[in-house]
C-alpha cells in the first residue's frame, strides 16, 4: 500500500461548483499534513497546512480524520484559476522528509 | 526577493555524461531537498540535507550525488550511472526538516 494515496482524477467541474478531494495515508504515526497546488509544468506551491481541528482559508477548507487516516480539501465556488493538480503531503514521525501523493487533477470549466 | 533559484531551466545530457544541476536559496533555510518528478508519478526524494556539510540519501539516490558546502547551495549531479535521467528535477528548502517546503521552479533534464 502506498504511504499517501490520492484519486488522480481528473475532476471536471463547472465554475462555481464545490469540489472535494480526499487523501489517505498509511502510517498512523503521521504528524503533519499539507496541501500543495501544482500548475502544469510548474513547481508545487504550499496551499495550506492541515490542522487537527480543521482549518479554512477563504474558499478552501482542509480537514483531518485521524481515525480513518485521511485528509480532505474542499473548494467552494470554484474558479477557472483553481484548475491545477492538488498534492497531498504527509510528514511521519521524526522523519525529516515529507511524502508527496501523486496528486489529484482539477479542471474547472465555464 | 527571497527565494530558490534553480539553473538551468532546461538541460540536455549525452550518454555517459555527468551533469550538475544548480540550486541556490537566500531564505536562510537550514534544510534543502532534491526531488524528481516523472509524468503520472508523485515527487520522489533523491537526497536531502538538514544542515551544512551533511546530507542523507532519499528514496532514489542511486546514480545521483550531492554536496552541501554552503548553507545557500545544494547542487545535484546526475551521473552516467543514472540510466533513466529524463525527468523534472525540483529543489526545495525549509526552515527546519519536516516543515513545509518552498520549491524552485525546476530543471527539465532530457537525454540527447
Amino acid at each position: 500500500r502506498k504511504e499517501v494515496e490520492q484519486d488522480p482524477g481528473p475532476f471536471n467541474v463547472p465554475e462555481g461548483a464545490t469540489v472535494a478531494f480526499n487523501c489517505t495515508y498509511s502510517n498512523s504515526a503521521s504528524q503533519s499534513f499539507f496541501w500543495y497546488r501544482q500548475d502544469c509544468r510548474k513547481e508545487p506551491k504550499l496551499l495550506m497546512s492541515v490542522y487537527s481541528s480543521g482549518n479554512e482559508d477563504g474558499r478552501f477548507t482542509a480537514q483531518l480524520n485521524r481515525a480513518s487516516q485521511y485528509i480532505s480539501l474542499l473548494i467552494r465556488d470554484s474558479k477557472l484559476s483553481d484548475s491545477a493538480t492538488y498534492l497531498c503531503v504527509v510528514k511521519t514521525g521524526t522523519a525529516s522528509k515529507l511524502t508527496f501523493g501523486t496528486g489529484t487533477r482539477l479542471q474547472v470549466t465555464l | 526577493d527571497g527565494g530558490i533559484t534553480q539553473s538551468p531551466k532546461y538541460l540536455f545530457r549525452k550518454e555517459g555524461q555527468n551533469v550538475t544541476l544548480s540550486c541556490e536559496q537566500n531564505l536562510n533555510h537550514d534544510a534543502m531537498y532534491w526531488y524528481r518528478q516523472d509524468p503520472g508519478q508523485g515527487l520522489r526524494l533523491i537526497y536531502y540535507s538538514q544542515i551544512v556539510n551533511d546530507f542523507q540519501k532519499g528514496d532514489i539516490a542511486e546514480g545521483y550525488s550531492v554536496s552541501r558546502e554552503k548553507k545557500e547551495s545544494f547542487p545535484l549531479t546526475v551521473t552516467s550511472a543514472q540510466k533513466n535521467p529524463t525527468a523534472f528535477y525540483l529543489c526545495a528548502s525549509s526552515m527546519q526538516p519536516g516543515l513545509p517546503q518552498h520549491f524552485g521552479d525546476g530543471t527539465r533534464l532530457s537525454i540527447l
